[in-house]
């Protein structure tokens, strides 16, 4: 079984819906990253949380530490949202296990 | 500030030829990565390193060296390219105190 599982695999939207990628792990953490991929390959760092929720523009991410799981919603979304979206957990600063991604596909 | 960049971008090798990748930053960070990248799996950790003059194996090491002589470069080097080292190669530094990733654009190298 994977450390670091993301649900789903793959999501089709269309512009305006509000969607949820989920991320759930087994390992004990500190920290847990969202990265995004875009369909070039570069990837951003999202967020890093550790407890609680963030939020940045139309992007929300909270985290329970106690059910070990994740999610990151975007709200109001765009065909610019199109891109793979990670999942990472481990310390701050030290060696991360990635999940697979959630490839969000956003149709105008 | 350029971030993290890598060189070379493409490269294409055949089976037993050498190579290095360059990966450098100009935010003076002390940790720094190098990931794999291949289709249906997560990124996965090569080396890494917490400063400079230090290194140590990731999950994946076995057919790769790395060398870190300078704070802001990272070097991976293959000295015997096998197929099974076709992937995306991705250098990353983490921020000193706000933890953040930074990756830089990947290197696509294919072993034929």
């Amino acid at each position: 079984k994977n450390e670091v599982e993301q649900s789903p695999q793959n999501l089709t939207a269309q512009e305006g819906e509000f969607i949820t990628i989920n991320c759930s792990y087994s390992v004990g953490i500190s920290a847990l990253h969202w990265l995004q991929q875009h369909p070039g390959g570069g990837i951003v760092s999202l967020f890093m949380l550790s407890s609680g929720k963030k939020k940045h523009g139309r992007l929300i991410a909270t985290i329970n530490i106690q059910e070990k799981h994740s999610s990151l919603h975007i709200t109001a979304s765009h065909p610019r949202d199109s891109a793979v979206y990670i999942c990472a957990v481990g310390k701050p600063r030290g060696n991360l296990i990635f999940g697979k991604g959630t490839k969000l596909s956003v149709k105008p | 500030n350029a971030g993290v960049t890598q060189t070379p971008k493409f490269r294409v090798l055949k089976t037993g030829q050498s190579m290095t990748l360059l990966c450098a930053q100009d935010m003076n960070h002390e940790y720094m990565y190098w990931y794999r990248q291949d289709p249906g799996m997560g990124l996965r950790l090569i080396h890494y390193s917490v400063g400079e003059g230090t290194t140590a194996k990731g999950e994946v090491p076995d057919g790769y060296n790395v060398s870190r002589l300078k704070k802001q470069n990272f070097l991976l080097g293959l000295e015997s390219a096998a197929p099974s080292q076709t992937s995306v190669y991705f250098c990353a530094s983490v921020g000193d105190s706000t933890y953040e990733q930074y990756f830089g654009p990947g290197t696509r190298l294919t072993v034929t």
